[in-house]
């Protein structure tokens, strides 16, 4: 069974850093691309980060470009978000979620974890 | 970046009713568009990949099709248990972007 689990939000003053974790499970971590998708409280989906499988290539929403970096280390099948200089907006639930493609090189989000949850204030 | 519109954003409809929504994109992306439902308290669930592809273990009353940047996503006979809100995304170019949803009532 695939299995996400976020973990490493809290409470950060706005200028403040933290790093989200990711852990997987139930299935060949080095063999996906993966994702950021955060959602602010009541509100829709934005997707963050997107990494490629051996960490080579690396793309981010405009709102986080500078700031967060995603990495992920495949011998501890782990995905990070080094989240720097935090802002009030950047408060939301973040979600992992494994980027599939079936055959045409272009990758959706199949599977996602339950989200850990960041807030930003003072 | 690709703006992805949703309409309508709110839809009640009964038990039964064949129910349809819409997103269409700011520019082409082919058929990279996903489709997901969001029950609350929950993470998305992949429905449709590829436009029209339904997802291992999605009901066949879900469907999915495109013409052009407008894409559209289908229920053919409204269940209960398709209360939700629901977000289209595209693929196509980054950054990805999701369409604001819809979320979809039972009367």
């Amino acid at each position: 069974e695939v299995q996400l689990l976020e973990s490493g939000g809290g409470l950060v003053q706005p200028g403040g850093s933290l790093r989200l974790s990711c852990s997987v499970s139930g299935f060949s971590f080095s063999n996906y691309r993966m994702n950021w998708v955060r959602q602010a409280p009541g509100k829709g989906l934005e997707w963050v980060a997107n990494i490629k499988q051996d960490g080579s290539e690396t793309y981010y929403a405009d709102s986080v470009r500078g700031r967060f970096t995603i990495s992920r280390d495949n011998a501890d099948n782990s995905l990070s978000l080094q989240m720097d200089s935090l802002r009030a907006e950047d408060t939301a639930l973040y979600y992992c979620a494994r980027g599939m493609t079936v055959w045409s090189g272009f990758y959706f989000m199949d599977s996602w974890g339950q989200g850990t949850l960041v807030t930003v204030s003072s | 970046d690709i703006q992805m519109t949703q309409s309508p954003s709110t839809l009640s409809a009964a038990v039964g009713d064949r129910v349809t929504f819409t997103c269409r994109a700011s520019q082409m992306i082919y058929t990279w568009l996903a489709w997901y439902q969001q029950k609350p308290g929950k993470p998305p669930k992949l429905l449709i990949y590829d436009s029209s592809t339904l997802q291992t273990g999605v009901p066949s009353r879900f469907s999915g099709t495109m013409s052009g940047t407008e894409f559209t996503l289908t229920i053919s006979s409204l269940q209960p248990a398709d209360s939700a809100t629901y977000y289209c995304q595209q693929y196509n170019t980054y950054p990805w972007t999701f369409g604001q949803g819809t979320k979809v009532e039972i009367k």
